[in-house]
């Protein structure tokens, strides 16, 4: 089973920021966050992860708190294409990943 | 490099027959796994291989699923003896492993396979 939960769906305005929460309350101390995507009809895509700090990259932010116990992945300017399945793992050396059912954010005009 | 690559992206057979598909990875990637996602749900693991070697294989693959990568660059992975049940997204990723932090796996678009 997923280690996470995430809520089932969410709405996001264009051109705004769609913030992604996951929970993640029983993570190891050597377990990463990743935070992939699924556009209808694809293959997923990485987007990133993430142990202790916060990281950025040129899609989106992912937000740790202090008890590594939840994560918001941050779309700062969400865009018509970025509707899609959004899924959260945790990971560690050794260990597969395991999908939940993940968010599906919808970004409207 | 254009990314990983499957084929057939659709394959529609009947059921009891044989099936094969082709995963190629992103060349000098030394793992590469094996996928099924059913509507709705995420991916859920099958296998996966370091260079040529099958390290792990979920309870999911019964023994009508083999999976090869028998010089460690493509894979196939066949089911024998289809049942509807099998119906589902079969999806390929490869990664380079190099260490224990990054393990970012690069997904294909995926065969989906309906069996009648």
């Amino acid at each position: 089973d997923a280690k996470t939960t995430q809520p089932t769906s969410m709405d996001c305005a264009e051109g705004r920021a769609a913030n992604l929460p996951c929970n993640h309350s029983t993570i190891s101390g050597n377990e990463y966050v990743y935070w992939y995507r699924q556009i209808h009809s694809q293959g997923p895509q990485y987007i990133i992860h993430g142990l202790k700090n916060n990281e950025t990259n040129e899609m989106a932010s992912l937000i740790i708190t202090e008890d590594r116990k939840s994560s918001t992945l941050i779309l700062p300017h969400a865009t018509l294409r970025d509707t899609a399945v959004y899924y959260c793992i945790v990971y560690s050396y050794g260990q597969n990943f395991v999908f939940g059912p993940g968010t599906r954010l919808s970004v409207l005009p | 490099d254009t990314g990983v690559s499957q084929d057939p992206r659709h394959k529609i057979t009947k059921r009891g027959q044989n099936v094969t598909f082709r995963c190629d990875p992103i060349s000098e990637h030394n793992r590469l796994y094996w996928y099924r996602q059913t509507l709705g749900q995420g991916p859920e693991f099958l296998t996966y291989f370091q260079n040529e070697a099958q390290l792990e294989k979920s309870r999911l693959l019964s023994d009508r699923f083999s999976a090869e990568r028998p010089k460690g660059s493509f894979s196939t992975l066949e089911i024998q003896r289809t049942e509807q049940g099998d119906s589902a997204m079969y999806l390929c990723a490869s990664s380079f492993l190099s260490g224990r932090e990054n393990n970012e796996q690069f997904f294909g678009p995926g065969t989906r396979l309906t069996v009648l």
